[in-house]
């Protein structure tokens, strides 16, 4: 298996701009997971799906910050616009919920740099 | 929602000494993860710890889940370059997401 994928794997925009970040998970994996990873505020989850439903929201930082899993392959992150303070590693897990032990296995992350 | 918190944020150690992380919660816990994230990469599962007590090893890494099931550590002896990197403990929050503590900063000076 190929793993969690991520693309890109650097971006580097303007502020302003819009970004968007696509991860692909697991092959069978059911649960799909976004983080941020900053040197202030560590790893902190954003939101995660289960079954491609967005279960948890609550650490998306603001209206700014959109996710989508149209289908279980998929699953998109989007910062509209996007502003310096967004500059961190976004990192993309995912797991297969109801076994017994929910190992997260994570992507190589999309090293974002908003100017 | 769920606190942990994950001591010391960094330690350096010269090359064969060894090392301790703490993982510490105030509610009692239904099972413990540790992850690695080595520089510039992405956090890979170590192991889950369920039971109270707990004791499990991988190679030079012991891994201890306490008999009141609130916090664990993760020992390595004598460590090696290939150590460095900063370990993660995580603990379930609601539904079947994890929290990450903030983990532990670990520098191996040759």
């Amino acid at each position: 298996d190929a793993g969690v994928i991520q693309s890109p794997r650097h971006e580097v925009t303007e502020m302003g701009q819009e970004v968007t970040l696509r991860c692909k998970p697991i092959s069978g994996h059911n649960s799909l997971f976004w983080y941020r990873q900053t040197m202030m505020r560590g790893l902190e989850l954003l939101i995660y799906f289960n079954n491609n439903v967005p279960i948890d929201d609550s650490g998306m930082p603001e209206d700014r910050f959109s996710a989508k899993m149209p289908n279980a392959s998929f699953s998109t992150l989007k910062i509209q616009p996007s502003e310096p303070r967004d500059s961190a590693v976004y990192f993309c897990a995912s797991s297969q919920r109801g076994t017994e032990q929910e190992t997260q296995y994570f992507g190589p992350g999309t090293r974002l740099l908003v100017l | 929602g769920q606190q942990v918190m994950q001591i010391p944020q960094y330690q350096h150690v010269q090359e064969g000494e060894d090392f301790t992380t703490y993982c510490n919660s105030s509610t009692t816990l239904s099972n413990i993860q540790w992850y690695k994230q080595r520089p510039g990469g992405h956090p890979v599962f170590l192991i889950q710890l369920v039971k109270s007590g707990e004791v499990k090893k991988q190679k030079r890494l012991t891994f201890q889940f306490g008999e009141a099931k609130k916090n664990s550590s993760l020992h390595i002896t004598a460590t090696q370059t290939t150590d460095v990197g900063t370990y993660f403990c995580a603990v379930p929050n609601t539904g079947n997401q994890f929290y990450f503590g903030t983990g532990t900063s670990l520098t191996v000076i040759p």
